[in-house]
């Protein structure tokens, strides 16, 4: 039973440029967040989707970041015009319903670097 | 809303040893989870041990326990006989039921390092 998946693991961008982070959930999972780590700190959620939907987004920017579930295929988190303060660890995680009690998987993360 | 409060940046600890790792939290939901996540040095996200409000019982998972005291909102992960491999960041997290679909409060990490 394959973990949930996060590609690219390393992605470097110029300031300006774009960067589209993907996820593919646990099988049978439905539901993704995306959570945001900066360096020695703890994870701080930004968004949280279902199949086609987007359920909670209280802790994205307002611009320049958007995310997506589509019916097939992995979640898309999308940093447009990227500066360098965006340079951190980005992590999906998925679970199979939204229960409190339900545990979210981490993939392994995406680390980007805005030079 | 939920706060979750991590006041040791580092522990040591000798191999063979115990450990206990502090977390304690806030929060105004009647119903919650609290969980305990590991981060090594590779990064990934390892979910290690959950303890639910409700339970009566502490959470344990092999070598982890959670000593969860609910008058005192805390909710410490006990790593008992210490291996090198255990040396990494330790995050506590919460998330409250009865908030709707709240996501994943974490605290800023206890960095454990296993000493030979």
């Amino acid at each position: 039973n394959a973990g949930v998946m996060q590609n690219p693991r390393h992605l470097v961008r110029r300031r300006g440029q774009e960067a589209r982070l993907r996820c593919s959930p646990m099988k049978g999972h439905s539901h993704v967040y995306w959570y945001r780590q900066l360096p020695e700190e703890g994870l701080k959620f930004m968004v949280y989707l279902q199949k086609e939907n987007i359920i909670d987004e209280s802790g994205m920017p307002k611009e320049r970041f958007s995310a997506e579930f589509p019916k097939e295929g992995p979640s898309i988190l999308r940093i447009q015009q990227v500066v360098r303060g965006d340079s951190a660890a980005y992590f999906c995680a998925s679970s199979p319903r939204t229960l409190g009690r339900d545990t979210q998987y981490f993939g392994p993360g995406t680390r980007l670097t805005v030079l | 809303a939920q706060k979750i409060t991590q006041t040791q940046p580092g522990m040591f600890v000798q191999e063979k040893e115990a450990v206990t790792l502090d977390c304690t939290y806030d929060t105004s939901d009647p119903s919650y989870g609290l969980f305990w996540y590991k981060q090594p040095s590779s990064g990934e996200m390892i979910f290690l041990i959950y303890q639910g409000s409700y339970d009566q019982q502490n959470a344990t998972e092999g070598r982890y326990s959670l000593n969860f005291q609910k008058a005192r909102k805390s909710a410490n992960l006990v790593i008992s006989a210490s291996q090198l491999g255990d040396s990494a960041m330790y995050f506590c997290a919460m998330r409250g039921w009865n908030s709707g679909n709240t996501p994943l409060v974490f605290g800023k990490g206890t960095r454990l390092s296993v000493i030979a």
